[in-house]
């Protein structure tokens, strides 16, 4: 199945500064999605951005994606410490709405 | 409130003993899914649904049983648990099309021993 593999595992940042997280994928896709989440709670889809985009804004999020490397970036802008989170990529496929997430990377934002 | 509402949110049972972890939401969702996540491994999908008496396998369904008998809920059954079925359990759902992205419960944490 299709499964978005997250670099780095882990990251950690002084708040204000910015952090980028990558994903890898293998096969084709329809959208790729990023989601968050906080320790043990559920995942919050945060931005979708489609196969035929290159680039995506949200607030301060910065998505970016490369098909023919098949990967994408997530970039928050002037981190803060509430952005202290799990982050997943979930590249969905062209044939159906399976999501499969990664291990994700984990982003420690400190004061 | 639109939202995904899981229950129990903590469980600890014996191995062997039947539960079900229930899964309900109020936004008219086509498409629910169960996950679990366990350290190192990620969310892995167990079972999906695309629509009511829908439902198919996903990564890791074995030990699971799931049914889809009405819209809103999708529960999800142990008949006979194990302690590898120790993990953190979401459910989540979304509208049927591509781009729509998922809605997750809160969690359920169970505990086999």
């Amino acid at each position: 199945s299709q499964q978005g593999e997250e670099d780095p595992q882990a990251l950690s940042i002084q708040e204000g500064e910015n952090a980028t997280m990558n994903c890898s994928y293998k096969t084709s896709i329809n959208n790729l999605q990023w989601y968050r989440q906080n320790s043990g709670r559920g995942l919050v889809h945060l931005i979708l951005i489609r196969s035929n985009e290159r680039e995506k804004h949200s607030g301060r999020l910065r998505v970016t994606l490369d098909t023919s490397k098949k990967s994408s970036s997530l970039l928050i802008t002037a981190s803060r410490a509430a952005d202290t989170a799990s982050y997943f990529c979930a590249p969905t496929p062209g044939g159906g709405n399976k999501l499969t997430f990664g291990t994700g990377t984990q982003l420690k934002v400190e004061l | 409130e639109a939202q995904v509402t899981q229950n129990p949110r903590y469980l600890i049972t014996v191995t062997g003993k039947k539960l079900t972890v229930t899964c309900s939401q109020n936004m008219n969702h086509e498409y629910m899914s169960w996950y679990r996540q366990d350290p190192g491994l990620g969310l892995r999908q167990i079972y999906y649904s695309m629509n009511v008496e829908v439902t198919d396998k996903g990564d890791v369904p074995e030990g699971y049983k799931v049914s889809r008998k009405e819209k809103r809920n999708f529960p999800l059954i142990l008949e006979s648990p194990s302690p590898n079925q120790t993990s953190l359990y979401f459910c989540a759902s979304k509208q049927g099309a591509l781009e729509d992205g998922y809605t997750f419960g809160s969690g359920t944490r169970l505990t086999v021993v």
